[in-house]
């Protein structure tokens, strides 16, 4: 079975960091480019960032840029986002995501995490 | 930056209804690189329509995908229960991967 499952999330300070992890099964991940989406509290879908199958690209939504990382490690099958500076907008559900087609960085998402929630709160 | 505006907000109709729900870009997307995903409450979004107009696996035939340049539409022909939900478009061929504000499809 094809799957993605999130973790890491939780409660930090304003100006924190965090890591979450992706643990993937289920598919050749390291064929695969990976995204984070994650969705505010009552809020639509932010694409966070974005990593090819062999981690030479990377991509970042502006909001994200300079304080979040992205990686992954394909002898793992885990993907990761090192967030730092994190600030009250951050927090979120985050999702981790699979491209929906093997080495294409654009692509649409066909494979969803069921989400890991950081809360940003003193 | 390419925006993707939806509409309408809110939709209500009947279970056996047609759905009918738009997403208009900013600028023309290349190569019609727009998908729309469902999303229920408390679950992940799922992937609909890729490419403007190609189900995804699994994707029921009543679920139909059109359009090009700005203007794209998703059809669902006949509205089962399950498919109540917010519904997304999103453009992937340049960044950022900008999704709409989403179309809420409520029970009449």
């Amino acid at each position: 079975e094809v799957q993605l499952v999130e973790s890491g999330g939780g409660l930090v300070q304003p100006g924190g960091s965090l890591r979450l992890s992706c643990a993937a099964s289920g598919f050749t991940f390291s064929n695969y480019t990976m995204h984070w989406v994650r969705q505010a509290p009552g809020k639509g879908l932010e694409c966070v960032s974005a990593i090819s199958s062999n981690g030479g690209g990377t991509y970042y939504a502006n909001s994200v840029k300079g304080r979040f990382t992205i990686s992954r490690g394909n002898s793992k099958n885990t993907l990761y986002l090192q967030m730092g500076s994190l600030r009250a907008e951050d927090m979120a559900v985050y999702y981790c995501a699979r491209a929906l087609r093997q080495q294409l960085l654009l692509d649409a998402m066909d494979v969803w995490g069921q989400g890991t929630t950081v809360t940003v709160s003193s | 930056e390419i925006v993707l505006t939806q509409s309408p907000g809110t939709l209500s109709l009947s279970p056996g209804e047609r759905a009918t729900l738009s997403c208009r870009a900013s600028q023309s997307l290349s190569s019609d690189y727009l998908a729309w995903y469902q999303q229920k409450p408390g679950q992940a979004p799922r992937l609909l329509i890729y490419g403007a107009s190609s189900r995804a696996t699994g994707i029921p035939d009543r679920f139909s995908g059109s359009g090009s340049g700005t203007d794209f539409t998703l059809t669902i022909s006949r509205l089962e229960p399950e498919d109540f939900a917010v519904y997304y478009c999103q453009q992937y061929g340049s960044s950022p991967r900008a999704f709409g504000q989403g179309t809420k499809l409520e029970i009449k």
